[in-house]
Formats: structure tokens, sequence, C-alpha cells
């Protein structure tokens, strides 16, 4: 089965500082891999994805993602954190289902706060 | 939050009552999806439905039941034989069912209290 690991509970970092948000990931075959935020009560919404091509993806409010195939690790980063990036992020990969349909398994998450 | 909304916000029920969640969208997606939340455990997949008049079992399915009647619609109903059903449920759906790589969009969830 396809899994996602987010080392890391939560992460700290003063505003205006880099910010990385980790994910590694264990698939068959090639990944899709995902990431997510979520504000307090709400639903998640969609950062950027990875299906294939270049390996830095760009994705919604300035985040972007590397993926490295040998480290098998597709960490978020930022170049300069705000205050309000302070969110729980989701890593996920797709996981293909036997009888067709795909299903998204999300990592435990990752509680970033970012401090002025 | 997109085209996906999920009522109640918040909704409170009795040990031993059955509840339905209401999710729908209009985005025009094909696949629908119910995943429950809690603290610590990032999501779970409960059921799926890929079409219209079909679904099938996520990974903690027991003590749900959903239908798939109208493509727009994926309510789910929580009954009194999930053993521990206090928790956040979010509906997503996504345009295609099989294959492709697009994106799931979520909606804002319903917090379930039972006591």
């Amino acid at each position: 089965a396809q899994s996602v690991a987010q080392p890391e509970d939560q992460v700290n970092v003063a505003e205006g500082n880099p910010l990385t948000v980790k994910c590694t990931y264990s698939v068959s075959g090639n990944p899709y891999l995902f990431w997510y935020v979520q504000y307090p009560n709400r639903g998640l919404q969609f950062l950027l994805k990875y299906i294939t091509g270049d390996n830095l993806v760009k994705g919604s409010y300035g985040f972007e993602a590397e993926f490295n195939k040998s480290q098998t690790s597709f960490h978020l980063k930022k170049p300069s954190a705000l205050v309000s990036d302070s969110a729980l992020y989701f890593c996920a990969v797709r996981e293909f289902i036997t009888g067709g349909g795909n299903k998204l398994t999300f990592g435990t998450g990752t509680q970033l706060k970012v401090e002025l | 939050d997109g085209g996906i909304t999920q009522s109640p916000k918040y909704l409170f029920r009795k040990e031993g009552q059955n509840v339905t969640l209401s999710c729908e969208q209009n985005l025009n997606h094909d696949a629908m999806y119910w995943y429950r939340q809690d603290p610590g455990q990032g999501l779970r997949l409960i059921y799926y439905s890929q079409i219209v008049n079909d679904f099938q079992k996520g990974d903690i399915a027991e003590g749900y039941s959903v239908s798939r009647e109208k493509k727009e619609s994926f309510p789910l109903t929580v009954t009194s034989a999930q053993k521990n059903p206090t928790a956040f449920y979010l509906c997503a759906s996504s345009r295609y069912g099989t294959g492709g790589s697009d994106e799931q969009y979520f909606g804002p969830g319903t917090r379930l209290t039972v006591t």
C-alpha cells in the first residue's frame, strides 16, 4: 500500500524566515503527491501537486515543493513565512484502488506555527 | 471550500441514534468522498463514489452508510453501530473517479459530537 510520513508534528519558524515542512513517501510505481492546508475548523485547501515533470512544483500562496526521487521526499517550502501561514499541513499520495478509482492517503499532518 | 457544502457545521446526538450528514457539490464532479479526521491521525477514508448509483467502502466503513442517488449529493449516515462516532467529518469531490491526476476539493466539514 502507498503511504506518506510527516516526521514532524509541529514546526516553528519566525516570520520572514524560510520554512520547510517534510514529507516522505512509499509507493510502488510513480507517485502522485499532494499538499493540502487546513485552517482551524475548516476543510482542506489544495496547495500543489506533483505528477510528473519538473521536480520543483509551484503552488498557491507562494508555496512550492521539491520532489526528490532518490530520497523519496516531497518537502513543502516557502522562502519567507507569514504569520497567516500558521495552519495544519497535510501531505498525501494518490493510491489506485483495485477495480478502478483512486483515493488519497494522507499523512498525519504537521502543525506550522509562524511567530513574529 | 469551493463549491462543496456540508451541513450542519456542528451536530450533537445522543448515543444510539443514527445521524445523517449532508454533502452537496455544484462542481459537476463525478467522484465524491467521505473522510473522518481525528486529532493526530490525519484523514481516513470512509466511503467513496466514482459515479452516480455506485459507491465503495474505504478504510473505515464499519458503522457508516452512504447513498449516491444524484451526482451532486453524497449523504453519510453514522449509525448506532459506529463505536466511536465523535469526530470531524469531511466531504470531498474530484472531477474524475478513475485515473486522472486531479486534486480533491473539500467541504468545510461537520463536527459530530455523540454523548
